[in-house]
């Protein structure tokens, strides 16, 4: 069961443009709403994670949008720049439980 | 700080054989996770310790997937027998505690099963 959908798979941006990427869930018992930047060869590593208290967190040129009532979140990366090209996953977890459950992915290119 | 250290890198086998992965987390962390991550999709946990313990095992193909924590240290993840349909990258990740949802991962087993 895919609890996690995330939109687009792959996403081409160029450089100085904004990059948006969306993620859905269905379970309302998810509380903490990582994502995660993974570069090729190795693992994933954590970007920015956000909680349903709030509907927007910002650190540097990363930012969580979280709508609780559409049970959507989405990362926007601000001035893209091609260090940014990855594949960035969205994930979600239940309070006091890590088994975070990963979006599917979206490979984003940033273009010079 | 050192990563997550995982071993080996790659690995190819041929269907119905055995393979083994090794994991050593984070220094002081509790909390060891096996993920699995097949082309084109997001990790799958398989199994989590927290110390030695198993904590959720609930999507290990108990039947040829096995995984271990002696000492709440190091693991090790065996598959016997593999089967075509376990190609993927296999990623081990650690935390600090069952209550820390920071996760570190390290850069994963890619394992080919021809």
């Amino acid at each position: 069961q895919q609890q996690v959908k995330q939109s687009p798979q792959s996403l081409i941006v160029q450089k100085g443009g904004i990059s948006i990427i969306n993620c859905a869930y269905e379970n309302t018992a998810f509380d903490y709403f990582p994502w995660y930047q993974q570069f090729p060869g190795k693992g994933p590593a954590l970007l920015i994670a956000i909680r349903p208290d709030v509907s927007e967190k910002k650190e540097g040129r990363f930012t969580i949008s979280f709508n609780k009532s559409a049970k959507q979140f989405s990362l926007h990366i601000m001035d893209s720049q091609p260090g940014d090209s990855a594949t960035y996953f969205c994930a979600a977890s239940k309070r006091g439980a890590q088994k975070l459950v990963f979006g599917q992915g979206t490979r984003l290119t940033i273009n010079p | 700080e050192a990563g997550v250290a995982q071993s080996p890198r790659y690995k190819i086998i041929e269907k119905r054989q055995s393979v083994a992965f090794w994991c050593n987390p984070i220094s002081g962390h509790a909390t060891l996770y096996w993920y699995q991550q097949i082309l084109g999709q997001g990790p799958k946990l398989l199994i989590q310790f927290q110390n030695n313990g198993v904590v959720d095992d609930s999507q290990l193909p108990k039947d040829r997937f096995s995984a271990e924590r002696l000492k709440g240290v190091d693991s090790t993840l065996k598959i016997q027998p593999a089967k075509l349909e376990d190609s993927a990258v296999y990623l081990c990740a650690s935390s600090l505690t069952v209550n820390n949802e920071k996760l570190f991962f390290g850069s994963g087993t890619q394992l080919s099963v021809l």
